[in-house]
């Protein structure tokens, strides 16, 4: 069935360092992609997304590419800010409806001054 | 504001205390959903709901019930808590149809059953 990996955390680096969060994906057909974030206290809300291959998504300095070719999703940002210590999600959704979407098991993200 | 509002955000209970969680949307929303979020596991789909009186297991409903009278309520129903529903619950909203698939949440409910 379809399902996200993510890679395990904690990720902790130091103020306006370089992000790499890596997601890879499983799916059958031409699932839209995301980047939830969920800072300390506060429900997920939607960073990103990309609905069909080779498109970028942005937001707030994040970028994530959509790879057909590797079915990745990776997460990246130049210089990181404390601000942006949270946790990040990656989904899919396989089409058709809001409830299919699928979520993976969540980065913590830590930054320090 | 649109918005997602759970209530109650914090609650400590006792084994087999009935116990209901609000959720409400301002966004006239079809689509709602209700989540746990548990260390390591992510998030998991308890109960979801398409539309008025339409409701559908999701990934993880035993102990849970759900009712979707009105349109912007979807209350989540636990009528015997247990302990290992401890667990930090989400509750979130959409648009129906097409395949974009974006999720609005609330701010969390996190339930600890002694």
């Amino acid at each position: 069935g379809d399902s996200v990996t993510q890679m395990e955390g904690p990720v902790t680096l130091s103020e306006e360092a370089f992000l790499t969060i890596n997601c890879t994906y499983t799916a059958t057909g031409y699932p839209s992609l995301f980047w939830y974030v969920q800072y300390p206290g506060e429900g997920l809300q939607l960073l990103l997304k990309a609905t069909k291959a080779d498109d970028k998504g942005s937001n707030k300095g994040f970028e994530a590419t959509y790879r057909k070719e590797t079915t990745s999703f990776h997460l990246e940002k130049g210089s990181v800010q404390v601000s942006d210590s949270a946790v990040y999600f990656c989904a899919l959704n396989p089409g058709g409806s809001a409830s299919k979407i699928i979520f993976g098991s969540g980065t913590r993200l830590s930054i320090r001054p | 504001e649109a918005q997602v509002t759970q209530n109650p955000r914090y609650l400590i209970t006792v084994t087999g205390k009935k116990l209901t969680v609000t959720c409400s949307q301002n966004m006239n929303h079809e689509y709602m959903s209700w989540y746990r979020q548990d260390p390591g596991l992510g998030l998991r789909q308890i109960y979801y709901s398409m539309n008025v009186e339409v409701t559908d297991k999701g990934d993880v409903p035993e102990g849970y019930k759900v009712s979707r009278k009105e349109k912007r309520n979807f209350p989540l129903i636990l009528e015997s808590p247990s302990p290992n529903q401890t667990s930090l619950y989400f509750c979130a909203s959409s648009l129906a149809g097409g395949n974009t698939g974006e999720l609005f949440f609330g701010e969390g409910s996190r339930l600890t059953v002694l």
